[in-house]
């Protein structure tokens, strides 16, 4: 059974560039969430999606940060222009509808330079 | 508004010795309490999860009681081993389809 698969592992990208990260939640689960991870802030909620609807998103990333649920077993982050600060871990995560287990994917390691 | 937080961004040890970890939450819902534990290069899982008052929960030698009268949610291990050292979230779940709440997470290094 496969797990969230996220692609790519890694990616540099120089200020200003415009990346795209890609997300495979879990067959079958309806609510998908990304996050962006760094040591001084934890774990930060960019967008929770729920069959495909835009349910919940981070208010402090709406400008350069979007992400579309492409259809049920595909979403997209598109990061836009990107930044150095923008530099951390990005994390794609699903669920069944309203589950209690989260289950996340390995991330994307981002580095902006 | 909701939060949720960790008092220790660091904790080593030895192994062998006990842990624990601080969690407490706020909120006017009804709360789900979880922790995850995060191995290097790894995606996090799930350890741990409650939302019954007063009520030990335990995984792989891994404890924590939710207490709703002082809003916590403490983990606890009685005997750290070296595979035990990773980064562990305190996270929340309140209802009406909001994402989980994370703490800023927890670096446990065991030792030798």
């Amino acid at each position: 059974d496969a797990g969230v698969t996220q692609t790519p592992r890694h990616e540099v990208a120089e200020k200003g560039q415009t990346i795209i990260l890609k997300c495979e939640p879990v067959s079958g689960h309806n609510d998908l969430f990304w996050y962006r991870q760094t040591k001084i802030q934890g774990l930060e909620l960019l967008s929770y999606f729920r069959s495909k609807s835009l349910m919940e998103d981070g208010g402090a990333f709406k400008d350069r940060f979007k992400a579309e649920m492409l259809n049920s077993s595909f979403s997209t982050l598109k990061i836009q222009p990107t930044e150095p600060k923008d530099s951390a871990v990005y994390l794609c995560a699903s669920s069944h509808r309203g589950g209690t287990e989260v289950f996340f994917g390995k991330g994307t390691r981002l580095t902006v330079v | 508004g909701d939060s949720v937080t960790q008092t220790e961004g660091l904790v080593t040890l030895t192994k062998g010795l006990p842990v624990m970890l601080n969690c407490t939450y706020q909120t006017t819902y009804s709360p789900f309490l979880f922790w995850y534990v995060q191995h290097l290069n790894e995606a996090p899982k799930l350890l741990l999860k409650s939302s019954t008052d007063n009520k030990r929960t335990e995984h792989q030698g891994f404890y924590a009681t939710l207490h709703k009268s002082s809003s916590s949610f403490h983990l606890q291990k009685s005997s750290v081993q070296l595979s035990d050292s990773a980064l562990y979230f305190c996270a929340l779940s309140i209802q009406g389809g909001r994402a989980l709440i994370f703490g800023t997470g927890t670096t446990v290094s065991v030792s030798p």
